[in-house]
């Protein structure tokens, strides 16, 4: 069936990376932006940025410019979202969510929760 | 600090009517109509509801609907239900470079 499924939990230490993959099926992978957002225990949604899997171009908003990096590979239909220089702040849960042209969150993935401590 | 501006909290009884407001600038909800609303329950990735302004996705109740009055977006529950209580977010297009931005998030109470 038409999902997207998401690695599991991860445990970082202040100061390391985490790099979450996203795998998409019963679709075209190429027909659609893949989009990463994050909500922090308790809070609200923050879009982190998106990628063409078509093209690989990607898109960020200043706060992650530098420190997010989106990627994927089509030879598996799977999208990855990098976070470096880990600190408690970037404690939360990580969905990736297919993104149409206008721009909607249509599909999402079960969410990936990255705990950052020492 | 979100950018587009929701109510913490509504709250209403079974069969009542709610409105969520949705209020951004002309550079995002007044500027286009690219306006979504997601229904997260407690443990659960967020659903879309309503997309483009007024659309509901196939499988959502017609007890949803959407609106929009210049840079403020609405969203209506009719007949209110307990499964409708949950936590709603809006989010728009955006000209700035954000490109997309969310609402801080509406808890729905039924009572």
């Amino acid at each position: 069936q038409v999902q997207l499924v998401q690695s599991g939990a991860d445990v970082k230490k202040p100061g390391a990376s985490v790099k979450v993959s996203c795998e998409a099926s019963g679709y075209t992978f190429t027909g659609y932006f893949i989009n990463w957002v994050r909500q922090a225990p308790g809070q609200g949604l923050e879009w982190m940025g998106r990628i063409n899997p078509n093209t690989g171009g990607t898109i960020y908003p200043q706060k992650f410019q530098g420190w997010v990096t989106i990627t994927r590979d089509t030879s598996i239909n799977t999208a990855y979202m990098e976070v470096s220089r880990l600190t408690a702040d970037d404690s939360a849960f990580y969905y990736c969510a297919r993104g149409t042209a206008s721009h909607t969150f249509d599909l999402w993935g079960q969410g990936t929760l990255v705990t950052v401590s020492s | 600090q979100s950018a587009l501006t929701q109510p913490a909290s509504v709250s209403g009884s079974p069969g009542q009517s709610i409105t969520i407001s949705c209020t951004g600038t002309s550079s995002d909800v007044g500027g286009y109509n690219y306006v979504s609303w997601y229904q997260q329950h407690p443990g659960k990735a967020p659903k879309v509801i309503i997309y483009d302004v007024t659309n509901r996705p196939s499988g959502v109740s017609s007890r949803f609907s959407g609106s929009k009055s210049a840079n403020t977006a609405s969203l209506t529950i009719s007949g209110l239900q307990a499964d409708d209580e949950a936590d709603y977010y809006c989010s728009s297009y955006s000209a700035s470079s954000t490109r997309v931005v969310f609402g801080g998030g509406t808890k729905v109470t039924v009572l």
